[in-house]
């Protein structure tokens, strides 16, 4: 059983620059979450997409920006980078038409910032 | 607002030496509480839900209780494999499907 993958596992980049990250969800998962964890914290919720839309969006500046994909793989897309944006970039899966959606995570994409 | 408190922020236990970790949480309208296991580096790997007050799950050697204000996590006879990070997350019914997350306990069992 195929679990959260994410890609990819490290990034670089340089203030002011763009970033994608990519996550395909476990077998048999519709819903997407994107978390933001630096470093010492807890993960805090970005945004959650369901059938291609954004469902939900957490307290994040719309520099942050997201897509789902027919297969319901996820993308997360962060413009003009800052140097706090450099964190531990989780993606979780869930199933969208349950009350209660137990969400299990990926191995993380580190991004840093420089 | 919604606050989760976790304690302590760090525990460090002898093989074999029992102990339990809390969770605090504010939350009108909880929908579920949940733990997670985190290893350094490495994403959330998910332990167990909690519904209602009373609730008990059991895992190997964890057991997670759960009352009107906090949830514990018991760690039974621990074994150094057991050494991570615990993190303690909430749903609540206002705040839709985001898990609201504690800042977790690092546990360190030592042989």
């Amino acid at each position: 059983d195929a679990g959260v993958t994410q890609s990819p596992t490290h990034l670089i980049k340089t203030r002011g620059q763009q970033v994608t990250l990519r996550c395909s969800p476990k077998s048999g998962h519709d819903t997407v979450s994107w978390y933001q964890q630096a470093l010492g914290q807890g993960p805090q919720f970005i945004f959650q997409y369901y059938e291609e839309e954004e469902r939900q969006r957490g307290n994040f500046p719309d520099r942050f920006s997201g897509h789902q994909f027919p297969n319901y793989s996820s993308e997360l897309n962060v413009n003009a980078l800052l140097l706090g944006d450099s964190a531990l970039y989780l993606c979780a899966s869930s199933l969208g038409t349950t009350t209660y959606n137990e969400q299990f995570f990926g191995p993380g994409t580190r991004l840093t910032v420089l | 607002e919604d606050q989760v408190t976790q304690s302590p922020e760090a525990l460090r236990l002898q093989e074999g030496e029992s102990s339990s970790l809390n969770c605090s949480y504010t939350v009108s309208g909880l929908r579920g509480l949940f733990w997670y296991r985190q290893d350094p580096g490495k994403g959330p790997e998910f332990l167990f839900t909690l519904y209602s007050a009373g609730e008990e799950k059991e895992k190997e050697r964890l057991k997670a209780t759960l009352t009107k204000k906090e949830s514990f996590l018991h760690i039974t006879a621990p074994k150094p494999e057991d050494s991570a990070t615990y993190l303690c997350a909430v749903q609540a019914r206002h705040s839709g499907y985001a898990l609201n997350f504690g800042k977790g306990t690092s546990l360190l069992v030592t042989p």
